[in-house]
């Protein structure tokens, strides 16, 4: 596609409930992050996949979070048992390569809200 | 562990003031460096990047950056700002070798300018 899409673009979840947030990146691009945007906080690394290598996953805040990314595209970021403080902006974006000179595109995001 | 650092959280600027983000990060390694922005309501965007070679590089709207190796620092810089430029920006940095591909994110400085 021409950009990084993300899905849904907001999300409304009871407390308790597993969520299931999508990216795609952008065709043929290799690296793909997440990211957390809660307000005042700037951007939270939570996870970064290259290619094929195991995915950094240092970022992830508790093992209710979970990603994986399916044949080297798209995206999936499931947060399980939600809590009030999951409440977020999470940002995808992809890079072309994760460890060469390039730069990483981003997606709407989508905004969790859990109640 | 890899971090970035902004010094301002909020700047508030007069239209035609000039601006100055200061930004520094702390792994000593060949890194690249990002600032990116993120206008009200749209999704982050590149504002410039640094790769190699000149270290003062220019980016859209007027904006550049002045990487100084010896200090660790990026930081933003433009002469004269407009009520457009209100917006958050970010500092970003990748290592390159040794578990590069990582991209970190400062915490963010929220510019306003008032016409």
């Amino acid at each position: 596609g021409a950009g990084v899409s993300q899905s849904p673009s907001n999300k409304v979840t009871e407390k308790g409930k597993d969520v299931e947030l999508r990216c795609d990146p952008i065709s043929g691009h290799t690296a793909l992050y997440w990211y957390r945007q809660s307000l005042g906080q700037g951007l939270e690394f939570l996870i970064y996949f290259q290619g094929n290598s195991a995915p950094d996953k240092s970022g992830l805040p508790s093992d209710r979070f979970s990603a994986e990314r399916t044949g080297g595209s798209v995206s999936t970021l499931t947060i399980q048992r939600t809590q009030q403080e999951d409440s977020a902006v999470y940002l995808c974006a992809s890079s072309f390569t994760g460890t060469g000179n390039t730069e990483a595109f981003f997606g709407q995001g989508t905004r969790l809200t859990v109640v | 562990a890899q971090s970035v650092s902004q010094h301002n959280h909020h700047v508030i600027l007069s239209e035609a003031a000039s601006l100055e983000l200061g930004c520094n990060y702390s792994y000593g390694g060949t890194v690249n460096l990002f600032w990116y922005v993120q206008y009200p309501g749209q999704h982050l965007q590149l504002l410039l990047k640094y790769f190699s070679g000149d270290p003062l590089v220019k980016g859209i709207k007027g904006f550049e950056a002045e990487f100084i190796k010896s200090k660790f620092s990026f930081n933003l810089r433009k002469p004269s700002v407009q009520w457009s430029d209100t917006a958050e920006y970010f500092c970003a940095v990748k290592r390159v070798y040794n578990q590069g591909g990582k991209l970190i994110f400062g915490q963010g400085t929220e510019l306003s300018v008032k016409p």
